[in-house]
């Protein structure tokens, strides 16, 4: 079964602060992996999207890393800001009829002044 | 640019009413996607469409929830006879090819919020 776990669970990190949230996939045969960011009471918004054969990518302060061999991903968030509180949501395609996507449950990031 | 259009943005139903959600793609979008969120939990997939066509419904609750996606009209999920499990806020995305390049990219609309008394 398709499965995607995210840890931590939730976080509160003070503002300035780094830190990185984990994804870890069984999604087989594997596609492709997005990390959206859903602030509260709206859609989710697509930060980056790796494929097999990207280990790296980076939007803005947002830089998302993928091993493939071990089925990995990290978000690092680079000096955190008040924006920056939402749920961090990482998402695994898998190659397959209709291209389906598995979500993981989400890290709700909280970050404090 | 332009959005996702998700209405009404929130659905109050009884117990056994019918429930009926709209979606508007961005325009020139081939992909329609919907997700149930509840209790913001993870988001389970539902059904998604290639224009006017179901290009999977292995998500799709076989005996209540129907959608479609017709030309020119915005795409519908419908719930016959809701229950209170289906409380939950109903995603749409849209995106302009099928989500298999990292070019892809998937825009969602702001959610329908469904609650069922």
């Amino acid at each position: 079964k398709n499965q995607v776990e995210q840890s931590p669970q939730s976080l509160i990190i003070l503002e300035g602060k780094n830190c990185t949230l984990q994804c870890n996939y069984t999604v087989s045969p594997f596609s492709n992996l997005r990390w959206y960011k859903q602030d509260t009471g709206r859609g989710p918004v697509s930060l980056t999207i790796m494929t097999f054969s990207e280990n790296t990518k980076s939007n803005g302060r947002y830089t998302a890393t993928l091993d493939a061999d071990t089925k990995q991903s990290s978000l690092h968030i680079t000096a955190s800001q008040l924006s920056d509180s939402a749920s961090y949501i990482c998402v695994v395609s898998a190659l397959n009829a209709g291209n389906m996507l598995t979500f993981g449950g989400g890290t709700r990031l909280m970050v404090k002044p | 640019g332009e959005e996702v259009a998700q209405t009404p943005k929130h659905l109050v139903r009884g117990e056994g009413q019918k429930a009926k959600l709209y979606c508007a793609p961005i325009k020139g979008h081939s992909y329609v996607f919907w997700y149930q969120q509840v209790l913001k939990n993870e988001f389970k997939f539902l059904i998604s469409f290639q224009n006017e066509n179901v290009f999977d419904e292995t998500g799709m609750p076989k005996e209540r929830f129907s959608a479609k996606c017709l030309p020119n009209s915005p795409c519908s999920l419908e719930i016959q006879a809701t229950k209170l499990e289906d409380s939950a806020v109903y995603f749409c995305a849209s995106s302009q090819w099928s989500l298999t390049s990292s070019t892809d990219t998937q825009y969602f609309g702001p959610g329908t919020r469904l609650t069922v008394l």
